[in-house]
């Protein structure tokens, strides 16, 4: 079954620490990967995503995501996270040859203390 | 202008009761979702439909029913609301296209649903 795991559910961090956040996914074709970010009280916003190229993608406000095929992995990093992005954060995947169906994985609170 | 746009932006309703929750997109995306978001924070997409036909449809209680009068409307229709339906409803679109830009989704702002 195609499913996506995000295996820490709550993270607590001070501002000027570095930030890993795991994501795991299970599919047997090639996938598109995505983060998404859910700041509280807002919807749910884009943050990066991955189709092809290079393994290591840039989003917005620094956060980037490496992708390991071998490991199914897509895991997101920052070098210093700030108090603003506490926030809720979704992986998601979907097959590229799927009908358009994204499962998001069950998310990751991210409280960064000031 | 607001992309995607949900209405009511909260819901408060009995048991038993029968209500909807309005989605429209003015993106020119072809394709739009509904996703519940539960108290755990939990997403799981419900619907899909891509140009007004239903592609996705997960296990969902037949209460919930999607209708799409245009590829910039969804709406949701739940009947018989039950306590286990409250959650947040995001609606969500995309544009089908190459692999270089698929199905990134625009989401709404949520409509949160309670019910008593």
């Amino acid at each position: 079954a195609q499913s996506v795991s995000q295996h820490n559910h709550h993270v607590i961090l001070s501002e000027a620490a570095s930030l890993e956040l795991g994501c795991n996914y299970s599919y047997g074709g090639t996938v598109n990967l995505f983060w998404y970010v859910q700041y509280p009280g807002q919807h749910l916003q884009l943050l990066l995503k991955y189709f092809s190229g290079d393994p290591l993608v840039k989003g917005i406000k620094g956060f980037e995501a490496e992708f390991i095929k071998s490991k199914f992995s897509f895991n997101l990093r920052k070098p210093s996270v700030q108090w603003s992005d506490t926030a809720e954060y979704f992986c998601a995947a979907e097959v590229q040859t799927g009908a358009n169906n994204l499962f998001f994985g069950t998310g990751t609170r991210l409280t960064v203390i000031p | 202008d607001t992309a995607v746009s949900q209405t009511p932006k909260y819901l408060v309703t009995q048991m038993g009761n029968d209500k909807s929750i309005k989605c429209e997109q003015n993106l020119g995306h072809d394709t739009m979702y509904w996703y519940k978001q539960d108290s755990k924070k939990f997403l799981k997409i419900m619907f899909s439909y891509n140009n007004k036909e239903l592609i996705i449809n997960e296990t969902v209680p037949n209460r919930f029913s999607p209708k799409s009068p245009d590829k910039a409307h969804l709406n949701l229709h739940i009947n018989s609301l039950e306590l286990g339906d409250s959650a947040v409803y995001f609606c969500a679109s995309s544009l089908t296209g190459d692999y270089s830009g698929a199905n990134v989704l625009t989401f709404g702002a949520g409509s949160r649903l309670t019910v008593l």
